[in-house]
């Protein structure tokens, strides 16, 4: 059972922009960095955003972070067919001591 | 680049034991902690296990506590997870997971996944 809780869908069309939520408590992203995974169909996860900012090399600017208390969002720009996919943000949870992900979000494009 | 190849999935009835293992390399691999995490069909993403790369500590949710063991061989560059007492409710795709810096707390690799299946 998910500890972060995220939208289960959002959607934009092509060239606009999307932001996904992901609500947590102060045991978990209250205290820890927050990532950002996005998981196209049929596929494994890929790291989007990590330390609740920033891009690994060759993620685009299109994909943005932000943290603020025990919420962290992410922002898509310039919305592409490619970004079609379900996004997952996840941290640490300092009281169950285990890694936490939130519930996922999918991302359509209309 | 950073490669990581899961295996010995399948399917297995409940009560029963499975092994899988990671195979490793690209990166170094007693540097860093690793994790597994599964993604039952349909559903989210949930961490299965974590285990340190220096001093080899582990981590596991109440959900696999007692029944999984994560372990790694350094000298092999491999990950493995040990399954017993498994239930219909561990079906799900199994990935390994590479972290980046301890504490970002960051999943920055992960295998394409193995199926395990528990029926009878």
């Amino acid at each position: 059972q998910s500890v972060l809780t995220q939208p289960p869908s959002v959607s934009a069309a092509p060239g606009q922009k999307v932001t996904i939520s992901c609500s947590g408590s102060s045991s978990n992203i209250g205290y820890n960095h927050v990532s950002w995974y996005q998981q196209l169909p049929g596929t494994a996860p890929k790291l989007l955003i990590y330390a609740n900012d920033k891009r690994p090399s060759g993620i685009p600017d299109r994909f943005s972070g932000s943290k603020s208390g025990t919420s962290a969002t992410l922002g898509i720009t310039g919305l592409q067919t490619g970004d079609e996919a379900d996004y997952y943000c996840g941290t640490w949870d300092s009281r169950l001591n285990i890694g936490v992900f939130g519930t996922g979000t999918e991302v359509a494009v209309l | 680049e950073v490669e990581l190849l899961e295996s010995g999935g399948g399917l297995v009835q409940p009560g029963g034991s499975l092994r899988l293992s990671c195979e490793t390399s690209g990166f170094i691999f007693s540097a860093y902690a690793m994790s597994w995490v599964r993604q039952a069909p349909g559903k989210g993403l949930e961490w299965v296990s974590v285990i340190s790369g220096s001093d080899g500590h582990t981590y596991y949710p109440d959900s696999v506590k007692g029944r999984f063991t994560i372990s790694r061989d350094n000298s092999k560059n491999t990950l493995f997870l040990q399954m017993n007492s498994l239930r219909a409710e561990d079906t799900a795709a199994y990935y390994c997971a590479k972290w980046g810096n301890w504490n970002d707390k960051v999943l920055d690799s992960w295998g394409q996944g193995i199926q395990v299946t528990v029926a009878s």
